[in-house]
């Protein structure tokens, strides 16, 4: 069974510019979570989203958004980019957004914004 | 202020030695996660606690809740090498997996 992937895994942008990530649950995954990890932070909710609708939402600024779509797969996109939106993005997957689910985490994509 | 604390930070010890990551939080939750994170890696789920007085345990870890004193803990048994990692309790403050609030980590050492 494949695990979650994201794409793209590195990312070089420059401050001003957008950028969207994407991120495949495992199959048969209708829950999809966004986490921000930086070091002066650590990690970070971003958004849940479950068929389709955003469930929870972390508390960032509204340049940070994201959706999901029919096939579970999600996206989250970041316009405006600043050197603090720096960072390892992690997408987690589970069945269920219920805390009994557990969560299983894809390889994250690594943004250096310049 | 929601908080998760983690203690220690960073933890060196020896193989074979065994020790415990404590994690506190500052508000209600009966449910907490941990996970290990290898360098320049992903999360790996390691326990899922749902209940007060949960213990779980998976080879050299044993995870525990305890909901009233909001204190969860990791303990390590003989440790070895391969146990070298970050570790990271999250706990869920609003029922689903969408509002976890995450502790620093605890970096731990194991030397031989």
């Amino acid at each position: 069974k494949a695990g979650v992937t994201q794409t793209p895994r590195y990312l070089i942008k420059t401050r001003g510019q957008q950028v969207t990530l994407s991120c495949s649950p495992i199959s048969g995954h209708r829950s999809v979570s966004w986490y921000q990890q930086t070091p002066g932070q650590g990690l970070q909710f971003l958004f849940e989203y479950f068929s389709e609708t955003q469930r929870n939402k972390g508390n960032f600024p509204g340049r940070f958004s994201g959706r999901q779509f029919s096939n579970s797969r999600s996206e989250m996109n970041v316009s405006t980019l600043e050197l603090g939106d720096s960072a390892l993005y992690l997408c987690a997957s589970s069945l269920s957004p219920m805390s009994s689910y557990e969560q299983y985490f894809g390889p994250g994509t690594r943004l250096t914004v310049t | 202020e929601l908080k998760v604390e983690q203690n220690p930070l960073f933890l060196s010890m020896q193989e074979g030695k065994n020790y415990t990551i404590y994690c506190n939080y500052s508000t209600t939750s009966d449910r907490l996660y941990w996970y290990r994170q290898d360098p320049g890696k992903s999360l790996e789920s390691l326990f899922v606690l749902l209940s007060n007085g949960a213990v779980k345990q998976e080879g050299r870890l044993m995870a525990s809740l305890d909901t009233k004193a909001r204190l969860s803990t990791l303990h390590i048994t003989a440790a070895v090498h391969d146990l070298s990692a970050t570790y990271f309790c999250a706990v869920d403050i609003g029922g689903s997996q969408g509002n976890l609030i995450f502790g620093k980590g605890t970096k731990l050492s194991v030397k031989p």
